[in-house]
């Protein structure tokens, strides 16, 4: 079984560019998860959906952020315009409909670097 | 208030000996779960064990087992028979709620452990 892939695994930008991370969760996993860790410091929830409607976006730190997931599979995290405090590890996640401990599967993350 | 304390940045610990990683919880639901992540140098963030807060036994899984003390609010978690390949970030994390819940996960600042041969 494929994990949770996640592209890119690094990007670097200039303040005020846009960025796209993209994650696909495993196949069938109905909950998908965004999380950001800033250097040194706790990774914090985004948002999450089941299948394609967001069910909790209270992390998502501003308007900037941008995220979907059309059709229910795959989802997309944009920001933009992107800013300094925006650098770190962004990581997905996926778990079946949930029950039980709704242990979560993570991918490896896509650093982003804003210059 | 910081719900996840993991007061250790920083561990080592000899090849096939024992470490203990700590962590400590505050919450006032009287359900909720705890879970250990690994994160290796490749990134990813694996899934270890998890214990649930009205489980009545500690759990294990192979190496890994939780040291679970309700009344001190703590989650330690055991790696006995330490191997090269245990060297990684190591993350305690909780979700508050029901067990079968959605809410989120809130992690830790998390344990470099790295294991000397």
């Amino acid at each position: 079984e494929a994990g949770v892939t996640q592209f890119p695994s690094h990007s670097v930008i200039e303040k005020g560019q846009t960025v796209t991370l993209r994650c696909d969760p495993i196949s069938g996993h109905d909950n998908l998860y965004w999380y950001r860790r800033v250097m040194g410091k706790e990774i914090k929830f985004l948002l999450h959906f089941v299948k394609e409607s967001k069910q909790d976006e209270s992390g998502m730190p501003n308007n900037r952020f941008l995220a979907e997931r059309t059709g229910g599979t795959y989802s997309t995290l944009k920001v933009q315009p992107a800013e300094l405090e925006d650098s770190g590890v962004y990581f997905c996640a996926s778990s079946p409909q949930v029950s039980g401990a709704n242990v979560l599967t993570f991918g490896a993350g896509s650093r982003l670097t804003v210059l | 208030a910081q719900k996840i304390t993991q007061t250790q940045p920083g561990m080592f610990v000899q090849e096939k000996e024992a470490v203990t990683l700590d962590c400590t919880y505050d919450t006032s639901d009287p359900s909720y779960g705890l879970f250990w992540y690994k994160q290796p140098s490749s990134g990813e963030m694996i899934f270890l064990i998890y214990q649930g807060s009205y489980d009545q036994q500690n759990a294990t899984e192979g190496r890994y087992s939780l040291n679970f003390q309700k009344a001190r609010k703590s989650a330690n978690l055991v790696i006995s028979a330490s191997q090269l390949g245990d060297s990684a970030m190591y993350f305690c994390a909780m979700r508050e709620g029901a067990l079968a819940g959605n809410t989120p996960l809130v992690f830790g600042k998390g344990t470099r452990l790295s294991v000397i041969a």
